[in-house]
């Protein structure tokens, strides 16, 4: 079946830090490719998605590629802020489907 | 506002009591969603509805059964709660083709059982 693994985290990072997290997949046919934020004590929020191979998506600074070579649809940004602050997932959807996968979430902390 | 709406937001009871949450859309989407999201943060699906047809039914014990009156509506009724149910559970909607679009997510109900 369809899976996602995230790295675990919680992610510790100084402001203005470069962030990576990683996200790897698994899935029969074509997928597209979410991240999503939840912030605390809230739902989760679309950050951007990719639903071709080699497209890229961006949002609020962060970016992500979809990699069909490797299956990766890592997250990064170039510098993270205090506001980051949340838990990121990584969840995808087979073409035809309805049903979004996600990832375990990785926790992002961002300090002065 | 256009958004998924969760009512409640908290629901604290007592183990054996029975339930509901209700979710309700304006977006004007066909298919709406329950997750459960545990304490790890983990997101399980649990069930989803195309315009108040069942169409994802996952392995969930039969306490819990969802109801869709209309395609903007879908709520969650939890017979015989047990400790094991405390979560945050999550409605959301989507508008098709869900692989162009993702889902949108309501802010959740946590749900607390003593």
């Amino acid at each position: 079946g369809d899976s996602v693994t995230q790295m675990e985290g919680p992610v510790t990072l100084s402001e203005e830090a470069c962030l990576t997290i990683n996200c790897t997949y698994t899935a029969t046919g074509y997928p597209s490719l979410f991240w999503y934020v939840q912030y605390p004590g809230e739902g989760l929020q679309l950050l951007l998605k990719a639903t071709k191979a080699d497209d890229k998506g961006s949002n609020k600074g962060f970016e992500a590629t979809y990699r069909k070579e490797t299956t990766s649809f890592h997250l990064e940004k170039g510098s993270v802020q205090v506001s980051d602050s949340a838990v990121y997932f990584c969840a995808l959807v087979t073409g035809g489907g309805n049903k979004l996968t996600f990832g375990t979430g990785t926790q992002l902390k961002v300090e002065l | 506002d256009t958004a998924v709406s969760q009512t409640p937001k908290y629901l604290v009871t007592q183990m054996g009591n029975d339930k509901s949450i209700k979710c309700e859309q304006n977006l004007g989407h066909d298919t709406m969603y329950w997750y459960k999201q545990d304490s790890k943060k983990f997101l399980k699906i649990m069930f989803s509805y195309n315009n108040k047809e069942l169409i994802i039914n996952e392995t969930v014990p039969n306490r819990f059964s969802p109801k869709s009156p209309d395609k903007a509506h879908l709520n969650l009724h939890i017979n015989s709660l047990e400790l094991g149910d405390s979560a945050v559970y999550f409605c959301a909607s989507s508008q098709e083709p869900v692989p162009a679009y993702g889902y949108t997510f309501g802010s959740g109900t946590r749900l607390t059982v003593v």
